[in-house]
């Protein structure tokens, strides 16, 4: 299976931040990348696709970058809204696996 | 509106057995490939199974024998048929729809609100 490491596990951040989530993949997964933003009692929100592919209607501030194995999502100016658990996903292979998650935290 | 409303969930004891339901409203599931999804209280995110358009099925390693996923294209629902259920099992399930384009797919785009599965005795 495709390991998928997330860093950090808790983001302490005050808002208008710049706020940056890694997720290292295990092995090579091309672009085959999603982030979803988690907020407490709801589902998953799909914010990125294919590694920098903004999903339609997510706001512009977040943005996704790739150079290998490694993928940023980037918020570039923290907003209330935005405090939530972050998780990355590659869609490469099966099984489809997650990072363990990022909290972005109010500082 | 794209609607995804799952149902099913319960408490069952070790052993035993629930079916979940994934209705879809606002477009036609039989043209996208469907999933499951769960998350164990206060843990991340796993992917369960899919369902493609075509009726192919994957399942995640630690269902594989026990969980079975298929669709009523005439009720526009996907089912997960759970057996042989563990405490391990227990979680929010999410049903959700994955988009295929030429230039790649595009995952998870809308979720269900989950429906709870509680296993234990």
């Amino acid at each position: 299976d495709i390991q998928m490491t997330q860093s950090p596990s808790t983001l302490s951040a005050s808002v208008g931040d710049r706020v940056t989530i890694t997720c290292r993949a295990s092995q090579s997964i091309n672009s085959w990348l999603a982030w979803y933003q988690q907020k407490p009692g709801k589902a998953p929100r799909l914010l990125i696709h294919k590694a920098s592919s903004l999903q339609s209607g997510v706001s512009p501030s977040f943005s996704g970058s790739a150079s290998g194995t490694e993928f940023t999502l980037t918020i570039t100016s923290l907003q209330p809204d935005d405090f939530a658990t972050y998780y990355c996903q590659q869609y490469k292979t099966y099984p489809w696996t997650f990072g363990q998650g990022t909290k972005v935290e109010i500082k | 509106e794209v609607q995804l409303v799952e149902s099913g969930g319960g408490l069952i004891q070790p052993g035993g057995s629930l079916r979940l339901s994934c209705a879809a409203s606002g477009f036609l599931a039989s043209s996208y490939h469907m999933t499951w999804l769960r998350q164990a209280p206060g843990r991340g995110l796993e992917w369960v199974s899919v369902i493609y358009s075509g009726g192919t099925t994957y399942y995640a390693d630690f269902v594989k024998g026990r969980f079975t996923i298929s669709r009523d294209n005439s009720k526009n629902t996907v089912y997960l048929q759970m057996n042989s259920l563990r405490a391990e099992d227990t979680a929010i399930y999410y049903c959700a729809r994955v988009v295929t384009h030429d230039s790649g797919w595009i995952p998870f785009d809308y979720w269900g609100q989950g429906t709870l599965v509680t296993v234990s005795s």
